[in-house]
């Protein structure tokens, strides 16, 4: 069965600063990776994807993630914070033959930024 | 740019009682889902549904849940008699495809509905 760990629960950065959240996962085979942000009182909006092809995948706002397989992983990453990404971040894995069905979340990171 | 609207935002109802979650999806979706998150826990994966039917179900969607698309834009998924364990965030999503052989596009979410039980 596929699992995603997110080992960071609470993470504070000030503003301006790199940020890098993790994400691990299990999987049989390549999945579908995705990385989802929820601001208060907002849906989940999809931040980025890997499906395939190139490891290093940009996304909105400024974020990238690279898929590692060797490592598992598919870290979300942002050279430079806004105050306006204060939010919680979700990594979740699908599975290519299931599609959004059996989305995998992981517990999800809240990021708190400050001045 | 189209979302995926939900309502109430937020439910309170007492145990034993039945309730209606609302979701508009995009309007050219075909796919529709509901997921849920318990406080403190992980988003979790309750239905989907195509052409009128659900098409996967998690072991968390028992006979106590439903879903319905009553007309050609509401989709709703309704608990028949609430538990306390009921609470939490429920999300509404819809795409457009659903897997590799369809053609895969990623689900876009609702704001979600808090729901409540005492």
């Amino acid at each position: 069965a596929q699992s995603v760990t997110q080992p960071d629960i609470h993470i504070t950065v000030s503003e301006g600063a790199s940020l890098e959240l993790r994400c691990n996962y299990s999987y049989g085979a390549t999945p579908y990776l995705f990385w989802y942000v929820q601001s208060p009182g907002q849906g989940l909006q999809l931040l980025l994807k890997y499906f395939s092809g190139d490891t290093l995948v940009q996304g909105i706002k400024g974020f990238e993630a690279e898929f590692k397989r060797s490592q598992s992983s598919f870290n979300l990453r942002k050279p430079s914070v806004h105050w306006s990404d204060a939010a919680e971040y979700f990594c979740a894995v699908g599975n290519p033959n299931f599609g959004n069905e059996k989305l995998t979340f992981g517990t999800g990171t809240r990021l708190t930024i400050i001045p | 740019e189209p979302e995926v609207t939900q309502t109430p935002s937020h439910q309170v109802t007492q145990m034993g009682q039945e309730v209606i979650l609302r979701c508009v999806p995009i309007s050219n979706h075909l796919y529709f889902y509901w997921y849920r998150q318990i406080l403190g826990q992980k988003v979790e994966f309750l239905v989907s549904f195509y052409n009128n039917e659900i098409s996967e179900k998690s072991e968390i969607f028992d006979d106590q849940f439903s879903v319905e698309r009553p007309d050609g834009s509401n989709f709703t998924l309704k608990i028949r008699s609430t538990k306390l364990e009921d609470s939490a965030m429920y999300f509404c999503a819809s795409s457009e495809a659903r897997s590799r052989g369809f053609g895969y596009t990623e689900a876009f979410f609702g704001q979600g509905t808090r729901l409540t039980v005492v």
